[in-house]
Parts: C-alpha cells; structure tokens; sequence
C-alpha cells in the first residue's frame, strides 16, 4: 500500500510563492500526480511525475525524487483564485486507482 | 461536450434507507471508480471497474454496491449497511491504454445526507 503524507493548510499572500511538500511511501512506484480541488468541486489535474526532476506548467511545477520518497508542487505568482485544496495521490498498480493523501488547503490572502 | 456526469448534486436518505448514484461517461474510458470524501480529508476508494461486468472492491466498500452492465454507467448504491453515509461521492474514469496521470477525470461530484 501506500502513506502519504502532506501538510494540513499553507497561508501565503497574493503574489508570493508557496511550496507544498508531499512525502510517500510505497512498495511499488508508478508516478505522482497532485490534483487541486476547490470547495464542493470535483478534482483538477494538475501534473503527473514518474522521472525524477522539475515539470513546469505555467505558474505551477512539480517536483520529484524517487529516491527520496518526497514530491513537492510549486505555485508562482499566487492569484486569490489558488485558494484550494491540493492533493497529492500516487497509484496503487499501474490502473488508475489512486492512494490520495488528506490534501493541503492553501489560503491565498491580499 | 465529453466527460462525467454525476446526479444527483444534493441527495438526502432516511435511516434505513437504499440510495443509487448515478455515473455515466462518454469518454469511451475502460476503467470507472468510485471515491468518498469527508471533510479535511483524501479520497478513499469505495469500487472500481476495470471492465464491463467486472468490479472490485476498494478499500472502503462495506455497505456499497456498485454494477457494471454497461461501459458508460457505474451507478453506486449506499445501502442502509453503510452506517455513517454522509459525505462527498466522486465517481472518476480512466483509459488503461494511456499513461493514468493523462487520463484520470473525476466527475462533478455528489453530497448525500443522512437525516
């Protein structure tokens, strides 16, 4: 199986840059994906890692060591419209059934 | 538009009470899921379908129900065996010929209520 672990909440103000770390350990690996959720809404897929390194995607990136057992996802330039949960699931096999940790609410402050 | 849509939004059930979800796709996707979510915390899988006529239960599957006659419908029961229902349902797909992170879309989600 898998545990996962992330932070509960990050308060970060408009325009700045927060780091949200995600740690996991698994006995099989088959990449990381980090979703972001708003209230009452469904998931968003975010990015998906299975190399070791940087993916950047706009003012979102996302971060990867496997060796580590240690994710992060990076948000530049933080907009009011960030605030969210964001959640960092790995999968169980190599189907899409997903081991989410308990999500890390980011609260964006002007 | 293609995608995954869930009804009802809002459901309230009566103790003792059957209520179905429904799940239906048209994304032609192999694999369907079923989430709950409470509050402050992760997914956690209730079913999972890898094909039609087949499903596995997830880790938390006790007083569910799921079916698979068809590969665009995987309609979730809560039985009256679920003792504490209420929460967050997300029904989600995927295709297993692809890459999951590329491929995994959650539907727009379903709040029951027990009252």
């Amino acid at each position: 199986g898998q545990n996962i672990d992330q932070p509960t909440e990050m308060t970060a103000t408009e325009g700045a840059i927060v780091q949200i770390n995600c740690t996991y350990q698994t006995s099989g690996f088959n990449g990381l994906f980090w979703y972001q959720q708003h209230a009452g809404e469904a998931p968003t897929f975010l990015s998906y890692n299975v190399l070791d390194g940087l993916e950047e995607k706009g003012r979102f990136s996302s971060f990867l060591s496997r060796s580590k057992g240690y994710s992060y996802l990076l948000l530049k330039e933080l907009q009011m419209k960030d605030s969210a949960s964001y959640l960092c699931a790995a999968p169980t096999d190599s189907w899409g059934k997903l081991q989410f940790g308990a999500g890390t609410q980011v609260v964006v402050t002007p | 538009d293609g995608g995954i849509t869930q009804s009802p939004k809002y459901l309230f059930r009566k103790e003792g009470q059957n209520v179905t979800l429904s799940c239906e796709q048209n994304l032609n996707h192999d694999a369907m899921y079923w989430y709950r979510q409470d509050p402050g915390q992760g997914l956690r899988l209730i079913y999972y379908s890898q094909i039609v006529n087949d499903f596995q239960k997830g880790d938390i599957a006790e007083g569910y129900s799921v079916s698979r006659e068809k590969k665009e419908s995987f309609p979730l029961t809560v039985t009256s065996a679920q003792k504490n229902p209420t929460a967050f349902y997300l029904c989600a797909s995927s295709d297993t010929d692809s890459l999951p992170g590329n491929t995994i879309y959650f539907g727009e989600g379903s709040w029951l209520t027990v009252v």
